[in-house]
C-alpha cells in the first residue's frame, strides 16, 4: 500500500494568516492526489484534486501544488470557516489511502 | 445534483455481519463511475474500505477477507457487508462517488455518514 504522511499534525493560526501543509507519499503518485476538508460531525469535502485543480465551488484562497512524492496545500488568508481538519488522499493506486490529517485551530 | 444517503442498523453485535446501503439520487449508478465506502473510527482518520464498479469490486487488503461491496442498479443503490465484526469496526461509515475528470479522480460527493457501533 502507498503510505501518506502529513505535517504538521496540528497547526494553530489566526484569521488572515497564510498557512501551508505538506503531504508526502511513500512512492511516486504523479499528481493523483486530492485534499479534503472535514469539520466536526460532517463528511469530508474535496477542495483540490489532481494535486492542483480547484474543485468547483471551493474558495480560490485554497491552492495545491506538487507532484511525485511531495505535495502542499496552501490557504492564502485563513478565514473563520477554514478551521477544520485537512486530509490528503492518493488516487494513483488502490487502496486509495488517506493521510492522518492536519488539524487547524484558532490561535 | 447527485446525492448519497447511507442507511442501516446503528448497532451490530460482535461477531455478526454489518450491512449498510447507500442510496443514490440524481444519477444512475449504471451509467458509470465507481462507488466507494470509507470509514472513520471515533476520533481517528479516514480509512478506505473498498469500491464497486460495473465489472467488479476492489477492497482494502486490511479488510478484504471480511468485506463485500455490491451494486443493485434496479434500486440505484450499492451496499457494504462486513462480517465477523469486532469493536474495532465501530466507526462512522461514509459512501461516496469516485468522480473522474480526464484521468483525475476524487471522492465527490459524499453521503452524510452513518454511525455504527459494534457491541456485545
Amino acid at each position: 500500500d502507498i503510505q501518506l504522511t502529513q505535517s504538521p499534525s496540528f497547526l494553530s493560526a489566526s484569521v488572515g494568516d497564510r498557512v501551508n501543509f505538506t503531504c508526502r507519499a511513500s512512492q511516486d503518485i504523479s499528481n493523483f492526489l486530492a485534499w479534503y476538508q472535514q469539520k466536526p460531525g460532517k463528511a469530508p469535502k474535496v477542495l483540490i484534486y489532481g494535486a492542483s485543480i480547484l474543485q468547483s465551488g471551493a474558495p480560490s484562497r485554497f491552492s495545491g501544488s506538487g507532484s511525485g512524492t511531495e505535495f502542499t496545500l496552501a490557504i492564502s488568508s485563513l478565514q473563520p470557516e477554514d478551521f477544520a481538519t485537512y486530509y490528503c488522499q492518493q488516487l494513483n493506486r488502490s487502496p486509495f489511502t488517506f493521510g492522518p490529517g492536519t488539524r487547524v485551530d484558532i490561535k | 445534483q447527485v446525492q448519497l444517503q447511507e442507511s442501516g442498523p446503528g448497532l451490530v453485535k460482535t461477531s455478526e455481519t454489518l450491512s449498510l446501503t447507500c442510496s443514490v439520487s440524481g444519477y444512475s449508478i449504471s451509467s458509470g463511475y465507481s462507488w466507494a465506502w470509507i470509514r472513520q473510527p471515533p476520533g481517528k482518520g479516514l480509512e478506505y474500505v473498498g469500491s464497486v464498479y460495473h465489472s467488479g469490486a476492489t477492497y482494502n487488503p486490511s479488510l478484504k477477507s471480511r468485506v463485500t461491496i455490491s451494486m443493485d442498479t434496479s434500486k440505484n443503490q450499492f451496499s457494504l457487508e462486513v462480517n465477523s465484526v469486532t469493536a474495532a469496526d465501530t466507526a462512522v461509515y461514509y459512501c461516496a462517488r469516485i468522480s473522474t475528470t480526464g484521468d483525475r479522480r476524487r471522492f465527490d460527493p459524499w453521503g452524510q455518514g452513518i454511525w455504527v457501533t459494534v457491541s456485545s
